[in-house]
């Protein structure tokens, strides 16, 4: 059975960092690149990070690139995203999905398994 | 930029059919993604590949895409199939994912 765990989520004041991981289980991990996507407060869902799963590529979207980090730590089947210079736009729930497939960017790409979340409360 | 409309909202009664549109140019020839989300939980994957089916998602559930328009059908609707349905694609192979803004199905 597929298990993604999210964890770090917190309260953290604007221009601050924070760091979430995601743990893995239930498939063989490095076969797989591996995405986050968050939901702000009463909103649709909007696609943050992905990295691949072989040779670690890494793709952001346009409203975090330079301030989020996306790492994988294949020996513990983990998926981090850190998280930088945060803003009170960056409130959301941050879910962490398997793709299905190795290789990030095909446009036949979808998310087949997704995490229960972590929130991410930026607030002074 | 290429743009997913879905609507807001769609009611239906329960045992009747629901069809939730997912407008974009063209989506007839790009692969559409569905993703239902119940209040409070993480979304779910329930059509892939336009028209597949994950295991342990009922056969009451389908996917269609012609033209401008994809279109996730829910037949004989259930309390359970209250949430949020989310379509998704890839624009283009140098694009990144994007979701619709989502539709809320409520049954009455």
């Amino acid at each position: 059975e597929v298990q993604l765990v999210e964890s770090g989520g917190g309260l953290v004041q604007p221009g601050g960092s924070l760091r979430l991981s995601c743990e893995a289980s239930g498939f063989t991990f490095t076969r797989y690149a591996m995405t986050w996507v968050r939901q702000a407060p009463g909103r649709g869902l909007e696609w943050v990070s992905a990295m691949s799963g072989s040779e670690g590529s890494a793709y952001y979207a346009d409203s975090v690139k330079g301030r989020f980090t996306i790492s994988r730590d294949n020996s513990k089947n983990i998926v981090y995203l850190q998280m930088s210079s945060l803003r009170a736009e960056d409130t959301a729930i941050y879910y962490c999905a398997k793709v299905s497939d190795t290789t990030f960017g095909a446009t036949s790409n979808y998310f087949d398994f997704w995490g229960q979340g972590s929130l991410v409360t930026v607030s002074s | 930029s290429y743009v997913l409309t879905q609507p807001p909202s769609v009611s239906v009664a329960p045992g009747k059919t629901a069809r939730i549109t997912c407008g974009g140019d063209n989506i007839g020839s790009k692969i559409v993604h569905w993703y239902q989300q119940r209040p409070g939980q993480a979304p779910v994957l329930v059509i892939y590949f336009d028209t597949e089916r994950p295991s342990g998602i009922p056969e009451r559930l389908s996917g269609s895409s012609s033209g401008n328009t994809a279109t996730l059908t829910i037949s004989g609707v259930e309390a359970g199939d209250e949430a949020d349905y989310y379509c998704q694609l890839w624009a283009n192979s140098r694009d990144l994912p994007l979701f619709g803004g989502g539709t809320k199905l409520t049954v009455l």
